[in-house]
């Protein structure tokens, strides 16, 4: 079966980076997107970006261009998102989610990642 | 940026209730939207794509209808277990999602 395994909290002062990974299993790595989602406390879901695991394209929300950058290993079936210059305002769940694509040229989300808590504090 | 309205932001029911949800979208979005179900500490679980089909194993109790700019997602019949938040995701033009609905009791 399909899963996603994500690294462990983090604890991050503002200014620094975070990065999260994501190890996928059970199908064929290459041939899905992988998509970052992040959930601030209380509030709803917001999408970060996405990249082919296949030919390592990548495009990103423009919430986050500048800060965020994601990457993939195909020998380890895995995808790290990093996200730069740390606020408070970053303290989320980050999530990773395998995209099924469609005509319309995006996205939905069929299985996930169990979420990575960032913490952003002084 | 396409914005995703849901409304309610939250509804009580009780367990045998039918109960819709609404999403609205601020341009049409064809029928690429995605319905969610989510509970505490959990991540998101796809419930409906493209507006009307039903992801494999999930019950037949929840359905999804609409196109362009207004969507629902019905549950038939309100069981114990669907006590959640839900959420739209349109999928139109990058990705946006509604605010959440929560369904309690």
């Amino acid at each position: 079966q399909v899963q996603l395994v994500q690294s462990g909290a983090e604890v991050k002062k503002p200014g620094a980076s975070v990065k999260v990974s994501c190890r996928a299993s059970g199908y064929t790595f290459t041939n899905y997107a992988i998509h970052w989602v992040r959930q601030a406390p209380g509030q709803s879901l917001e999408w970060m970006g996405w990249i082919d695991a296949g030919n390592g394209r990548t495009k990103y929300s423009q919430e986050f261009q500048g800060r965020v950058t994601i990457t993939r290993d195909t020998s380890a079936s895995t995808a790290n998102m990093e996200l730069s210059s740390l606020r408070s305002g970053d303290t989320a769940v980050y999530y990773c989610s395998r995209g099924i694509w469609a005509r319309s040229g995006w996205y939905h989300f069929d299985s996930w990642g169990q979420g990575t808590q960032v913490t952003v504090s002084s | 940026d396409i914005q995703m309205t849901q409304s309610p932001s939250t509804l009580s029911a009780s367990v045998g209730d039918r109960v819709t949800i609404t999403c609205r979208a601020s341009q049409s979005i064809s029928s690429w939207l995605a319905w969610y179900q989510q509970k505490p500490g959990k991540a998101p679980k796809v419930l409906i794509y493209k507006a009307s089909t039903l992801e494999s194993g999930v019950p037949s109790r929840f359905s999804g209808s609409g196109s362009g700019t207004e969507f629902t997602l019905t549950i038939s019949s309100l069981q114990p277990d669907d006590f959640a938040t839900y959420y739209c995701q349109q999928y139109n033009s990058y990705s946006t999602f509604g605010q959440g609905t929560k369904v309690e009791i």
